[in-house]
Formats: structure tokens, C-alpha cells, sequence
């Protein structure tokens, strides 16, 4: 098992460029979410799926996408990105519907907007 | 939205000492985890505690869930120095989310 990966691990984008950013589990799990890390923040939730198709907003969910077409896959878009969206981003996985159950978290991604 | 407070937010400690981290809310969990980050890494689980009143033990750490089921502790005995790293508390509110506190970095003093 890869458990959960997530590609690119380092990116810089320029303001206004779009990206996405990858995640993909092979455990089979439900529920999957990405969280933005920032200094002195701790992990702020983005947008979450509790399963294939379905998906809902977290804390900070301005300036993001998120589509659930298969179990395994969550990908993170950014729209129209912008300095304040640098940060490191984390995707986690767990095998509950919902959130009462271990999160797995993929290695990161960290972005830069210029 | 609901938040969980994490005291303190740094500490530095000698190797070989103890110390305890801290995570309150102001309303009632349905449950409490517990992660720890390495420089560099990424959130890896350390617990979860359901009950009130729960106490959990792993080697040189103890984690508690108060009677309230607003708070939760760590404590680590005899530090050593791969204990290094931000500790999160998280808390479920029974909404499908989970939020982290800001984290306790932990520096330790060899």
C-alpha cells in the first residue's frame, strides 16, 4: 500500500495561474479531506467527501475546487491563485464515512504564489 | 466555527524531563484525537479518546479526556530528543468535521 500520495511536493505558480493539486489513496477509504497549513495556524479544512460524488465545504473553502469522481482520487483546484494561498497543503484520507476515525496524511504539497 | 485551544503553543524541554500539552473547548467533543508532526512531515496519529474520563497510555506518553469532555491532555515522561515536533489536538463536533488546534511546537534540550 502507498497509503495516501499527493503530487506535485513543491510548485510555484504566479498570481492569476490555476492549478490542480493531486491526492489519491489505495486503502479503499471513504472519507477524504484537504487541509491548508500556515504558521501559527494549525490545519485549517478546505473542503471534504465523505464518498465518490459527493463533497462540502470546510473552514476555507474560498478560491478552491474540489471533485469527487472516484473513491481514490480527490484533487484540489485552485482557481485563480493568489499570494495568500501559499501555504502547505495537506490530503488525508480515513475508512469511515465520516470523521470519527484515524486520518492518514499524504506527505504535502508546498505551494508558493509570486 | 468551533475551535479547540491548544496551551501552550511552544515549549522547550530538557531532555530527560517531563512535560504536558493541553487542548480545551468550550463545548462538549464527541471525540478528541491526537497527531504529531515532525519538522518537515506531515500529521501522523498518535490517539483517539471517546470517553469521558478516559485515560490512554503509549509507552512514556498519557493522554486524558476530561470528565466534561471539553479537554484533553498529553503528557510525556523522561523526554527524549525524537519527541521533537508540533503536537495537534483535533475535535470532532459531530458535524463530519475536524477541527486542529494551532499546536504545541516541542523543542528539545539535549
Amino acid at each position: 500500500n502507498a497509503g495516501v500520495t499527493q503530487t506535485p511536493k513543491f510548485q510555484v505558480l504566479k498570481t492569476g495561474q490555476s492549478m490542480t493539486l493531486q491526492c489519491a489513496q489505495d486503502m479503499n477509504h471513504e472519507y477524504m479531506s484537504w487541509y491548508r497549513q500556515d504558521p501559527g495556524m494549525g490545519l485549517r479544512l478546505i473542503h471534504y467527501s465523505v464518498g465518490a460524488g459527493i463533497t462540502d465545504q470546510g473552514e476555507v473553502p474560498n478560491g478552491y475546487n474540489v471533485s469527487r469522481s472516484t473513491t481514490e482520487d480527490f484533487p484540489l483546484r485552485l482557481l485563480s491563485a493568489a499570494p495568500s494561498q501559499t501555504s502547505v497543503y495537506f490530503c488525508a484520507s480515513s475508512s469511515l464515512g465520516d470523521i470519527t476515525d484515524t486520518q492518514y496524511f499524504g506527505p504535502g504539497t508546498r505551494l508558493t504564489v509570486l | 466555527g468551533q475551535q479547540v485551544m491548544q496551551i501552550p503553543q511552544y515549549q522547550h524541554v530538557q531532555e530527560g524531563e517531563d512535560f504536558t500539552t493541553y487542548c480545551n473547548s468550550s463545548t462538549t467533543l464527541s471525540n478528541i484525537q491526537w497527531y504529531k508532526q515532525r519538522p518537515g512531515g506531515h500529521p501522523v496519529f498518535l490517539i483517539q479518546l471517546v470517553k469521558s474520563g478516559e485515560v490512554k497510555k503509549q509507552k512514556r506518553l498519557t493522554f486524558q479526556f476530561g470528565e466534561a469532555k471539553k479537554n484533553s491532555s498529553l503528557h510525556i515522561t523522561a523526554t527524549q530528543t525524537t519527541d521533537v515536533g508540533t503536537y495537534f489536538c483535533a475535535a470532532s463536533y459531530g458535524n463530519n468535521r475536524l477541527a486542529f488546534g494551532k499546536g504545541n511546537q516541542v523543542v528539545v534540550i539535549p
